[in-house]
């Protein structure tokens, strides 16, 4: 199994719909974060959590929010899409310290 | 100054040829500096990193190159394969709260 899971893969929603996206690691990490990745912009932070009671906006926040089930668990909710959502949704985990990210296969969301 | 600026955006290479990616910082808190490799379809992942202590990290045919001074740092692929084809991120994070602040990405293309 993976260290970082997202689900779905691929997901083809509607304008205006709600739609989740799943995280779960078996690294045992406290830190988990949501990256949103569009050609030509790299990586840009959605939202960050540093353990289940500490979440923070990152830059682009607007039009999403998360939820820190658990430890291992952390999604990504678009409350009404939009086609500008459109985009590759990676998760990523990280110990305290110094050292890698591990990120999840990403999600590819489209919205029409 | 949390910026990471990376170029180029696009990079081909020959085959058997040396790669070459750029990145610069502003802020001297930056005191851990790692590249990853994104392959298409795929997250992430951590190919070599470098702390400020040493000028230069090499992991086969891969060497981070750090100028502490002039606030830069380069990745560099020797005898560049068509499988390095990928895209590569430069970031950086200081021990403030070891969150990476990540540069734009490069595309590598390795040509037969």
């Amino acid at each position: 199994d993976a260290d970082v899971t997202q689900t779905p893969r691929n997901r083809i929603t509607k304008t205006g719909k709600r739609i989740m996206l799943e995280c779960s690691q078996t690294k045992g990490h406290d830190r988990m974060y949501w990256y949103r990745q569009d050609p030509g912009l790299g990586l840009r932070l959605i939202y960050y959590s540093f353990d289940v009671k500490d979440i923070n906006k990152g830059e682009i926040s607007d039009g999403y929010s998360v939820s820190r089930q658990a430890q291992a668990k952390f999604s990504l909710s678009l409350e009404s899409a939009i086609p500008n959502q459109t985009a590759l949704y990676f998760c990523a985990t990280s110990a305290e310290g110094y050292g890698g990210y591990t990120f999840g296969s990403g999600t590819r969301l489209t919205v029409v | 100054q949390q910026q990471v600026k990376q170029s180029p955006q696009s990079l081909i290479v020959q085959k058997g040829g040396i790669s070459i990616i750029n990145c610069a910082y502003e802020n001297t808190a930056f005191d851990y500096f790692p590249w990853y490799q994104q392959f298409p379809g795929k997250g992430p992942a951590l190919l070599i990193a470098i702390r400020p202590d040493v000028s230069e990290k090499k992991e086969g045919r891969f060497t981070i190159s750090f100028n502490k001074s002039a606030k830069q740092f380069s990745l560099h692929i020797m005898d560049s394969q068509p499988g390095d084809s990928a895209t590569y991120f430069c970031a950086a994070s200081s021990e403030s709260n070891y969150q990476l602040i990540w540069g734009a990405g490069t595309k590598l293309i390795i040509k037969p």
